[in-house]
């Protein structure tokens, strides 16, 4: 099993649509969990952190689920600008901002 | 505010070459390291650097050597390059150990023919 695994879609949803992403983890020890936005050909940019249960911000949500080790981005009233890859990322504790990264998720949102 | 810098954004080498990847960081960050991203396979972690002096290997190292002589800068060494290298890179610098304070470059395309 994949340290860090996503589906990696693509989800192609219309305007207005919610849709979520889970991200699996293995270490069942992790503390900290990342969801990255990419854009084509641009370098990551952290959207959201999660340390405990969940995190909101604006139309994006992001939880976790200890016992099943998975956390979700949920995205509410999707924008076309929201078309982006979406990485989860977990990183090894103690290490260095050592990060281990899903495949990501690639949504596009259309008209 | 230059952040992370890394040069050259585009590159394309002969099998065989050797060429260096720069990344500098201007935030006087302790944590440095160096992904390769291929298509379906999210970002890897190539080589990583804990400060001046401390370099590890991360998930892919074979191929490449890094060295930190200084805080600021972290190059990317390829010895050989061969096709298989053929990869986007992303250099990061990162002030603590957790994911909410790395920054990445934007990104260097390396083509090997």
């Amino acid at each position: 099993r994949k340290e860090v695994e996503q589906d990696p879609g693509p989800f192609n949803v219309p305007e207005g649509a919610t849709v979520a992403f889970n991200c699996t983890y293995s270490n069942s020890a992790s503390q900290s969990f990342f969801w990255y936005r990419q854009d084509c050909r641009k370098e990551p940019k952290l959207l959201m952190s999660v340390y405990s249960s969940g995190n909101e911000d604006g139309r994006f949500t992001a939880q976790l689920n200890r016992a099943s080790q998975y956390i979700s981005l949920l995205i509410r009233d999707s924008k076309l600008s929201d078309s982006a890859t979406y990485l989860c990322a977990v990183p090894v504790y103690n290490q260095g901002g050592k990060l281990i990264f899903g495949q990501g998720t690639e949504l596009s949102v259309k008209p | 505010n230059a952040g992370v810098t890394q040069t050259p954004k585009f590159q394309v080498l002969k099998t065989g070459q050797s060429m260096t990847l720069q990344c500098a960081q201007d935030m006087n960050h302790e944590y440095m390291s160096w992904y390769r991203q291929d298509p379906g396979m999210g970002l890897r972690l190539i080589h990583y650097s804990v400060g001046a002096g401390i370099t590890d290997q991360g998930e892919v190292p074979n191929g490449y050597n890094v060295s930190r002589s200084t805080t600021e800068d972290f190059p990317l060494r390829l010895l050989s390059a061969a096709p298989s290298q053929t990869s986007v890179y992303f250099c990061a610098s990162s002030e603590t150990h957790s994911g909410n304070t790395i920054y990445f470059g934007e990104g260097s395309w390396l083509t090997v023919v």
